[in-house]
């Protein structure tokens, strides 16, 4: 089975771009996440979709950052313009009902913001 | 709002000695409580998550029990072995699937460091 897909697996980006970030669920989990991964505040929740339905949006991250679920098996997380401190690993990962709980990582998109 | 707090940033230990990476929570309910492990490159993954007996989870000789006296889940290992380095997370999740889907809190990780 595959698991959580996710690209770029690394990206470059001057201040004030737009960058987009692109991730594949495990196929038929119904939840989908996106993080992001700092040394300083470790893995903070940006998005939270349960059967494509936005269920939480990160209130601090409102402003330049906006993930969409067009369908069930595609998701991706825009960022708005980007600023340096947006440097970081975006993790996404995807669980199921019968799952668990368990949340199933991608292997994450390093940004790094210039 | 629910917390998990880790409080140590870093551990280094000497091959073989024992491990313990701490945990606590704050949350309204009964939650679920996880450790999630991420070695250099890779994808976090679930180590070990608490069960709804009370049994202790185990797995590649790590363990963890919930003390909900205490509103702890600290991770244990008798033995560190040098493969054991790695990041190591904390989280929880609201029992009630229904209003929280499997959402996972996570403190701030504690890197482990296994030296010879």
């Amino acid at each position: 089975d595959a698991g959580v897909t996710q690209t770029p697996r690394h990206e470059v980006a001057e201040k004030g771009q737009t960058i987009i970030l692109k991730c594949e669920p495990v196929s038929g989990h119904n939840d989908l996440f996106w993080y992001r991964q700092t040394k300083i505040q470790g893995l903070e929740l940006l998005s939270y979709f349960r059967s494509k339905s936005l269920m939480e949006d990160g209130g601090a991250f409102k402003d330049r950052f906006k993930a969409e679920m067009l369908n069930s098996s595609f998701s991706t997380l825009k960022i708005q313009p980007t600023e340096p401190k947006d440097s970081a690993v975006y993790l996404c990962a995807s669980s199921g009902q019968g799952s668990g709980n368990t949340l199933y990582f991608g292997e994450g998109s390093r940004l790094i913001v210039v | 709002g629910d917390s998990v707090t880790q409080t140590e940033g870093l551990v280094t230990l000497t091959e073989g000695l024992p491990v313990m990476l701490n945990c606590t929570y704050q949350s309204t309910y009964s939650p679920f409580l996880f450790w999630y492990v991420q070695h250099l490159n890779e994808a976090p993954k679930l180590l070990l998550k608490s069960f709804t007996d009370n049994k202790r989870p185990e797995h590649q000789g790590f363990h963890a029990t919930l003390h909900k006296s205490s509103s702890s889940f600290h991770l244990q290992k008798s033995s560190a072995q040098l493969s054991d380095s790695a990041l190591y997370y904390c989280a929880l999740s609201d029992r009630d699937y229904g209003s929280s889907g499997n959402k996972l809190i996570f403190g701030i990780g504690t890197l482990l460091s296994v030296k010879p």
